[in-house]
């Protein structure tokens, strides 16, 4: 089983619809959550980032993480034909060995339709 | 901005073939990392560094090597091209826990 398993989609949407994107995780030892942006034939691009549990927003954006559950959200309002890409989540401990590692989720590819 | 540039966008090469990827990072990151992406199997790591000389193995890492001589360049060798490793790399830098810079990266085709 994989250590981080987003919801694979694709997802299509109408222009303004909410969107939410998930996952979920095994590893406890996990304290920064990542949100990353992808769009065709680019490298992905950090979105937002989370440490430990609770609520993130910036605009139309906004990332929630449950430790308890183990579970990520990260959901787009009014969302635009501009936000059409696939999106990864990441996971990190941030402390002991590789530190530095994160580990992604396989993507969700969004189209919003207008 | 920091930046992450890889040497090559496309790239054809033969099979058998020793193939060299370049990444430069210009924000004095400690830690890189070397990334495929292909359908159906998001990212997975191939190798990454977390200082000058130091190299670890990341999932996937039979057929490659690497090199890091400078802190700011990390350098992906394939070193005898196969088709099944026709395929998007990644090179990715990074401060510490939270964030990554990926380059644009570099669409290898191996015939």
């Amino acid at each position: 089983q994989k250590e981080v398993e987003q919801d694979p989609g694709p997802l299509s949407v109408p222009e303004g619809a909410i969107v939410s994107l998930n996952c979920t995780y095994s590893n406890s030892a996990f304290q920064y959550f990542m949100w990353y942006r992808q769009y065709s034939r680019k490298g992905p691009e950090l979105l937002m980032y989370t440490y430990s549990s609770g609520n993130k927003e910036d605009g139309r954006f906004t990332a929630q993480v449950d430790k308890s559950s183990k579970y990520i959200s990260l959901f787009i309002r009014d969302s635009q034909p501009s936000d059409s890409a696939t999106y990864l989540c990441a996971m990190s401990a941030g402390i002991g060995t590789n530190a530095g590692k994160s580990t992604f989720g396989d993507g969700t590819t969004l189209t919003v339709k207008p | 901005d920091v930046k992450v540039t890889q040497s090559s966008r496309y790239l054809v090469k033969r099979t058998g073939e020793k193939v060299f990827l370049e990444c430069v990072q210009d924000m004095d990151h400690e830690n890189m990392f070397w990334y495929r992406q292909d359908p159906g199997l998001g990212l997975r790591l191939i190798y990454f560094s977390y200082d000058v000389k130091m190299k670890e193995k990341g999932d996937i890492p039979e057929g490659y090597s690497v090199s890091r001589e400078k802190k700011e360049r990390f350098s992906l060798i394939l070193e005898s091209a196969s088709t099944n490793q026709t395929s998007m790399y990644l090179c990715a830098s990074s401060p510490g826990a939270r964030s990554y810079t990926f380059g644009s990266g570099t669409r290898l085709t191996v015939v």
